[in-house]
C-alpha cells in the first residue's frame, strides 16, 4: 500500500526548461513534505520542505507546491541544469504515534545539455 | 562536522549468512532511522533508534533487527540471508526523533545476496 507515489518514474529535461516532478499522497493527516535528491552511490540529500500551513517554498531554483485538496506535491526546478540530473524522492511524515518518513518511489531526472 | 558514515560501502554474502551494517550518525545526532532501497521500491522504512531505544519499525520480518549504542552509533543485523535481501541499505541522522527534523543519510551499504 503506497502511499506517497511518483508516477512518473524517469523525465527528461532540456537544459534551461523547467522541470516538474510530482508526487501524490494518501492521507490527509501528513503534515509536512520534503523533497530528497540522490546521485548514483551517494545517500539522498535533503532539496526542500514544505509544511501543511503553506502551499509554496521557494529556495532559489527549487519552488515545492502544495495542493492538499488534491493531495498533490510538486517540485519545479528553473531553469534545470545538467547537474541536476539525479533521483529525486517525495517523502512526507506520519502525524500518528512516533513519527517517520515515507518516501515515493523516486523520479529519475535527466536534464539534457 | 562530519556527515553520517556507514560502513562497509559494498558487501556479498551467500544465502542464510548473517550481515552486520554499521552507521556513525552526525555529530550530536541522537536519531538514527534504517532504510532499505530497491528499484522500483523507493525507501522503505525498516527502524529508527532514539537515545539506545527502539522508537518506530517497518513492515520488516523479524530477521532484520539493530540496536543503538550509548554514542548513538548504531548497528542492522539481518540473520538468515534470502536473495532478495540484496539492496542499498541507507541509515539516517536527524537530531530529535525522526520526522520532526530533516534527515541526514549516509551513503549507504550495498548488499549483495548471491
Amino acid at each position: 500500500d503506497q502511499q506517497v507515489k511518483q508516477n512518473s518514474p524517469s523525465l527528461s529535461v532540456q537544459e534551461g526548461r523547467i522541470s516538474i516532478l510530482n508526487c501524490d499522497y494518501t492521507n490527509s493527516m501528513f503534515d509536512y513534505f520534503l523533497w530528497y535528491k540522490k546521485y548514483p552511490a551517494e545517500g539522498p540529500t535533503f532539496l526542500i520542505s514544505i509544511s501543511s500551513i503553506k502551499d509554496k517554498n521557494e529556495d532559489g531554483r527549487f519552488t515545492v507546491f502544495l495542493n492538499k485538496s488534491a493531495k498533490h506535491l510538486s517540485l519545479h526546478i528553473v531553469p534545470s541544469q545538467p547537474g541536476d540530473s539525479a533521483v529525486y524522492f517525495c517523502a512526507t511524515r506520519t502525524t500518528s504515534g512516533t513519527y517517520k518518513y515515507i518516501f515515493g518511489t523516486g523520479t529519475r531526472l535527466k536534464v539534457l545539455a | 562536522k562530519a556527515g553520517v558514515t556507514q560502513t562497509p560501502r559494498y558487501l556479498i554474502k551467500t544465502r542464510g549468512q548473517q550481515v552486520t551494517l554499521s552507521c556513525s550518525p552526525i555529530s550530536g545526532h541522537r536519531s538514527v532511522s534504517w532504510y532499505q532501497q530497491t528499484p522500483g521500491q523507493g525507501l522503505q522504512f525498516l527502524f529508527e533508534y532514539f537515545s539506545e531505544t527502539q522508537r518506530n519499525k517497518g513492515n520488516f520480518p523479524g530477521r532484520f533487527s539493530g540496536r543503538q549504542f550509548s554514542n548513538s552509533r548504531s548497528e542492522m543485523n539481518v540473520s538468515t540471508l534470502e536473495l532478495g535481501d540484496s539492496a542499498l541499505y541507507l541509515c539516517a541522522s536527524s537530531w530529535n526523533a525522526g520526522g520532526r527534523t530533516e534527515a541526514f543519510f549516509g551513503q549507504g551499504t550495498r548488499l549483495t545476496v548471491v
